[in-house]
Protein backbone atom coordinates (compact mmCIF):
# COMPACT_ATOMS: atom_id res chain seq x y z
CA UNK A 1 0.00 0.00 0.00
CA UNK A 2 0.58 3.60 -0.05
CA UNK A 3 3.32 4.19 2.85
CA UNK A 4 4.08 7.87 3.82
CA UNK A 5 7.29 8.74 5.97
CA UNK A 6 7.42 11.56 8.58
CA UNK A 7 10.96 12.39 10.30
CA UNK A 8 12.05 12.80 13.23
CA UNK A 9 10.02 10.18 15.19
CA UNK A 10 11.26 12.12 18.30
CA UNK A 11 12.53 15.33 19.05
CA UNK A 12 13.86 17.52 22.01
CA UNK A 13 13.86 20.92 21.85
CA UNK A 14 14.70 23.62 23.73
CA UNK A 15 12.64 26.85 24.21
CA UNK A 16 12.85 29.03 21.71
CA UNK A 17 14.17 26.98 18.89
CA UNK A 18 12.97 25.93 15.77
CA UNK A 19 11.67 22.71 15.01
CA UNK A 20 11.20 21.17 11.07
CA UNK A 21 9.21 18.06 10.39
CA UNK A 22 9.20 16.33 7.26
CA UNK A 23 6.21 14.56 5.61
CA UNK A 24 6.80 12.30 2.89
CA UNK A 25 5.03 10.01 0.20
CA UNK A 26 7.15 7.39 -0.59
CA UNK A 27 5.39 5.96 -3.96
CA UNK A 28 2.60 8.21 -4.58
CA UNK A 29 2.05 11.58 -5.17
CA UNK A 30 0.23 13.52 -2.85
CA UNK A 31 -2.70 15.96 -4.06
CA UNK A 32 -3.04 17.81 -0.52
CA UNK A 33 -1.42 16.90 2.86
CA UNK A 34 -2.64 17.28 5.95
CA UNK A 35 -1.15 18.03 9.29
CA UNK A 36 -2.17 16.87 12.79
CA UNK A 37 -1.66 17.42 15.79
CA UNK A 38 -2.76 14.88 19.09
CA UNK A 39 -3.28 15.80 22.42
CA UNK A 40 -3.37 13.35 24.71
CA UNK A 41 -6.93 11.09 25.37
CA UNK A 42 -8.13 13.40 22.54
CA UNK A 43 -8.65 13.08 19.09
CA UNK A 44 -6.53 14.07 16.31
CA UNK A 45 -6.94 18.10 15.72
CA UNK A 46 -6.86 19.45 11.64
CA UNK A 47 -4.05 22.10 12.19
CA UNK A 48 -4.03 23.18 8.15
CA UNK A 49 -4.18 21.43 5.08
CA UNK A 50 -1.85 22.42 2.39
CA UNK A 51 -1.53 21.54 -1.53
CA UNK A 52 1.26 21.56 -3.49
CA UNK A 53 2.39 25.06 -4.38
CA UNK A 54 0.53 27.19 -2.72
CA UNK A 55 -0.17 28.21 0.87
CA UNK A 56 -1.08 25.91 3.40
CA UNK A 57 -5.06 26.92 4.59
CA UNK A 58 -5.10 26.65 8.39
CA UNK A 59 -8.06 25.90 10.45
CA UNK A 60 -9.15 28.40 12.74
CA UNK A 61 -7.11 28.80 16.06
CA UNK A 62 -3.85 27.44 14.55
CA UNK A 63 -1.03 30.49 14.17
CA UNK A 64 -0.04 30.37 10.51
CA UNK A 65 2.99 32.22 11.78
CA UNK A 66 3.89 29.71 14.67
CA UNK A 67 3.25 26.65 12.50
CA UNK A 68 5.19 27.37 8.90
CA UNK A 69 3.82 24.78 6.21
CA UNK A 70 5.67 24.19 3.20
CA UNK A 71 4.42 21.78 0.45
CA UNK A 72 7.26 22.15 -1.77
CA UNK A 73 6.59 19.00 -4.08
CA UNK A 74 4.21 16.32 -4.94
CA UNK A 75 6.25 14.18 -2.33
CA UNK A 76 7.01 16.44 0.54
CA UNK A 77 5.41 18.50 3.16
CA UNK A 78 7.04 20.32 6.02
CA UNK A 79 5.74 21.66 9.35
CA UNK A 80 8.14 23.93 10.86
CA UNK A 81 7.06 25.08 14.42
CA UNK A 82 8.81 28.62 15.22
CA UNK A 83 10.11 29.33 18.20
CA UNK A 84 8.87 26.68 19.94
CA UNK A 85 7.60 26.10 24.01
CA UNK A 86 6.58 23.79 26.01
CA UNK A 87 3.01 23.96 25.62
CA UNK A 88 3.44 22.73 21.56
CA UNK A 89 5.37 19.67 23.09
CA UNK A 90 2.19 17.05 21.36
CA UNK A 91 2.31 14.40 18.40
CA UNK A 92 2.13 15.91 14.91
CA UNK A 93 1.23 13.35 12.44
CA UNK A 94 0.73 14.37 8.56
CA UNK A 95 -1.58 12.57 6.24
CA UNK A 96 -1.22 12.52 2.52
CA UNK A 97 -4.18 11.97 -0.53
CA UNK A 98 -2.98 10.29 -3.37
CA UNK A 99 -3.88 11.91 -6.65
CA UNK A 100 -6.23 10.24 -8.43
CA UNK A 101 -7.01 8.13 -5.59
CA UNK A 102 -10.50 7.35 -3.73
CA UNK A 103 -10.01 10.16 -0.74
CA UNK A 104 -8.45 7.58 1.82
CA UNK A 105 -5.75 9.10 4.22
CA UNK A 106 -2.20 7.54 4.16
CA UNK A 107 -0.69 8.63 7.49
CA UNK A 108 2.81 8.72 8.97
CA UNK A 109 4.05 7.19 11.72
CA UNK A 110 3.83 10.80 13.76
CA UNK A 111 6.31 13.04 15.25
CA UNK A 112 6.60 13.31 18.98
CA UNK A 113 7.98 16.90 19.78
CA UNK A 114 8.88 17.56 23.36
CA UNK A 115 10.19 21.50 23.91
CA UNK A 116 12.19 21.89 27.22
CA UNK B 1 -21.35 20.62 14.04
CA UNK B 2 -19.85 16.78 12.39
CA UNK B 3 -18.30 15.19 15.23
CA UNK B 4 -17.41 12.17 16.57
CA UNK B 5 -17.45 10.36 19.96
CA UNK B 6 -16.32 6.76 20.74
CA UNK B 7 -16.25 4.97 23.51
CA UNK B 8 -12.97 5.31 25.94
CA UNK B 9 -10.55 2.64 26.60
CA UNK B 10 -8.56 1.52 27.37
CA UNK B 11 -10.25 -2.09 27.01
CA UNK B 12 -8.70 -5.38 27.93
CA UNK B 13 -9.53 -8.63 26.27
CA UNK B 14 -8.67 -12.10 26.57
CA UNK B 15 -7.65 -13.53 23.11
CA UNK B 16 -10.45 -15.12 21.83
CA UNK B 17 -13.14 -12.86 23.34
CA UNK B 18 -16.00 -10.73 21.55
CA UNK B 19 -14.75 -7.25 20.82
CA UNK B 20 -17.15 -4.00 20.20
CA UNK B 21 -15.73 -0.59 19.91
CA UNK B 22 -19.00 1.96 19.97
CA UNK B 23 -18.83 5.12 17.70
CA UNK B 24 -21.23 7.58 17.49
CA UNK B 25 -21.77 10.51 14.87
CA UNK B 26 -23.03 13.66 14.41
CA UNK B 27 -22.75 15.35 10.68
CA UNK B 28 -24.90 17.61 8.62
CA UNK B 29 -24.99 15.68 5.39
CA UNK B 30 -24.05 12.58 4.67
CA UNK B 31 -20.62 11.48 5.28
CA UNK B 32 -18.69 8.49 4.34
CA UNK B 33 -17.16 6.51 7.75
CA UNK B 34 -14.25 5.08 8.78
CA UNK B 35 -12.37 2.81 11.03
CA UNK B 36 -8.49 3.37 11.33
CA UNK B 37 -6.31 1.42 13.48
CA UNK B 38 -2.29 2.76 15.32
CA UNK B 39 0.21 -0.29 15.51
CA UNK B 40 2.76 0.57 18.17
CA UNK B 41 5.07 2.61 16.61
CA UNK B 42 3.13 3.02 13.19
CA UNK B 43 1.23 5.36 11.57
CA UNK B 44 -2.36 4.79 11.25
CA UNK B 45 -4.27 2.58 8.78
CA UNK B 46 -7.04 2.34 7.28
CA UNK B 47 -9.10 -0.87 8.68
CA UNK B 48 -12.47 -0.78 6.94
CA UNK B 49 -14.86 1.78 5.59
CA UNK B 50 -18.29 2.56 4.50
CA UNK B 51 -19.80 5.51 2.40
CA UNK B 52 -23.59 5.25 2.57
CA UNK B 53 -26.10 3.81 4.77
CA UNK B 54 -26.27 0.13 5.70
CA UNK B 55 -23.13 -0.66 3.98
CA UNK B 56 -20.95 -2.79 6.27
CA UNK B 57 -17.08 -2.22 5.79
CA UNK B 58 -15.21 -5.60 6.85
CA UNK B 59 -11.49 -6.31 6.89
CA UNK B 60 -9.17 -8.57 8.95
CA UNK B 61 -12.62 -10.00 10.97
CA UNK B 62 -13.47 -6.72 12.26
CA UNK B 63 -17.05 -5.52 11.19
CA UNK B 64 -18.66 -2.16 11.28
CA UNK B 65 -22.21 -1.58 9.92
CA UNK B 66 -23.46 2.16 8.75
CA UNK B 67 -26.56 3.06 10.81
CA UNK B 68 -28.21 6.15 9.90
CA UNK B 69 -31.06 5.49 12.13
CA UNK B 70 -28.57 5.30 15.21
CA UNK B 71 -26.23 7.43 13.60
CA UNK B 72 -23.74 4.56 14.72
CA UNK B 73 -21.04 2.47 13.38
CA UNK B 74 -19.38 0.68 16.08
CA UNK B 75 -16.30 -1.92 15.17
CA UNK B 76 -17.27 -5.21 15.75
CA UNK B 77 -14.83 -8.76 15.66
CA UNK B 78 -15.95 -12.06 17.04
CA UNK B 79 -12.68 -13.31 17.92
CA UNK B 80 -9.88 -10.94 19.02
CA UNK B 81 -6.27 -12.20 19.03
CA UNK B 82 -2.75 -10.49 20.59
CA UNK B 83 -1.97 -8.84 17.05
CA UNK B 84 -5.07 -6.78 17.29
CA UNK B 85 -3.96 -4.72 20.14
CA UNK B 86 -3.57 -1.08 19.05
CA UNK B 87 -5.55 2.13 19.20
CA UNK B 88 -8.67 2.40 16.95
CA UNK B 89 -9.96 5.40 15.55
CA UNK B 90 -13.84 5.91 14.47
CA UNK B 91 -13.82 8.91 11.56
CA UNK B 92 -16.12 10.17 9.34
CA UNK B 93 -15.02 12.18 5.92
CA UNK B 94 -17.31 15.18 5.36
CA UNK B 95 -15.43 18.19 3.48
CA UNK B 96 -12.80 16.77 6.08
CA UNK B 97 -12.00 14.01 8.25
CA UNK B 98 -13.00 14.05 11.45
CA UNK B 99 -11.77 11.92 14.11
CA UNK B 100 -12.85 10.34 17.73
CA UNK B 101 -10.42 10.21 20.35
CA UNK B 102 -9.21 6.43 19.86
CA UNK B 103 -9.46 3.38 21.58
CA UNK B 104 -7.21 1.72 22.87
CA UNK B 105 -6.86 -2.23 23.08
CA UNK B 106 -4.87 -4.68 24.70
CA UNK B 107 -5.50 -8.28 23.97
CA UNK B 108 -4.11 -10.73 26.71
CA UNK B 109 -2.91 -14.34 25.74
Amino acid sequence: GAVVSQHPSRVICKSGTSVKIECRSLDFQATTMFWYRQFPKKSLMLMATSNEGSKATYEQGVEKDKFLINHASLTLSTLTVTSAHPEDSSFYICSADMRGGSGELFFGEGSRLTVL
Amino acid sequence: GDSVTQMEGPVTLSEEAFLTINCTYTATGYPSLFWYVQYPGEGLQLLLKATKADDKGSNKGFEATYRKETTSFHLEKGSVQVSDSAVYFCALLINQFYFGTGTSLTVIP
